[in-house]
């Protein structure tokens, strides 16, 4: 079946460094790839996306390439801010039919000023 | 931009109680689910639906039960509530068609069960 793997936290960066939050994938087709972001108190919002082999997502400075020969979609930021602190979920899914999503278990990033 | 509503946020109870969350989209998505979110923050699925009067069970074993008579609407019900059941509960919907595959989350509802 489909997994996604995300590398554990919590990430805890001063403001203004570099961010990577790893994630890799194992799919049994050709699944889009997303990373979800969720603020304290709220529910995920999408952040970016990619449908397809070598797609760059981006979106508020943050950046992820769907790599297919390596099964990863690598989360990064050239400068992070203390309103990046949050949870981020790498997540897949498929087009069409029930559109199953499978979530990685989240990565906590805390920015300190 | 989210249109997804859920009701309460927050909600304490005792044991045996039977309570409802309520979840609303104005969007008039065809699919809506429930996730739990555990501490961990790890999501599992607990119900789906492809629209009214399609109801389907996640990958999450579950006591609780939803309906869908409405489009817009997606309540999840648990007849008699346990300590264990103490979570957060996040109502997504989405839209059928076969490109545009996000998920609109609600603000989710904090439930303890003492």
């Amino acid at each position: 079946g489909d997994s996604v793997t995300q590398m554990e936290g919590p990430v805890t960066l001063s403001e203004e460094a570099f961010l990577t939050i790893n994630c890799t994938y194992t799919a049994t087709g050709y699944p889009s790839l997303f990373w979800y972001v969720q603020y304290p108190g709220e529910g995920l919002q999408l952040l970016l996306k990619a449908t397809k082999a070598d797609d760059k997502g981006s979106n508020k400075g943050f950046e992820a390439t769907y790599r297919k020969e390596t099964t990863s979609f690598h989360l990064e930021k050239g400068s992070v801010q203390v309103s990046d602190s949050a949870v981020y979920f790498c997540a897949l899914s498929y087009s069409g039919g029930y559109q199953k999503v499978t979530f990685g278990t989240g990565t906590k990033l805390q920015v300190i000023p | 931009e989210a249109d997804i509503y859920q009701t309460p946020r927050y909600l304490v109870i005792g044991t045996g109680k039977k309570i409802t969350l309520e979840c609303s989209q104005t969007m008039g998505h065809d699919k809506m689910y429930w996730y739990q979110q555990d501490p961990g923050m790890e999501l599992h699925l607990i119900h789906y639906s492809y629209g009214v009067n399609s109801t389907e069970k996640g990958d999450l074993s579950s006591e609780s039960t939803v309906s869908r008579i409405r489009t817009e609407h997606f309540p999840l019900t648990l007849e008699s509530a346990r300590p264990s059941h103490t979570s957060q509960y996040l109502c997504a919907s989405s839209e059928s068609g076969r490109t545009n595959e996000k998920l609109f989350f609600g603000s989710g509802t904090q439930l303890s069960v003492l």
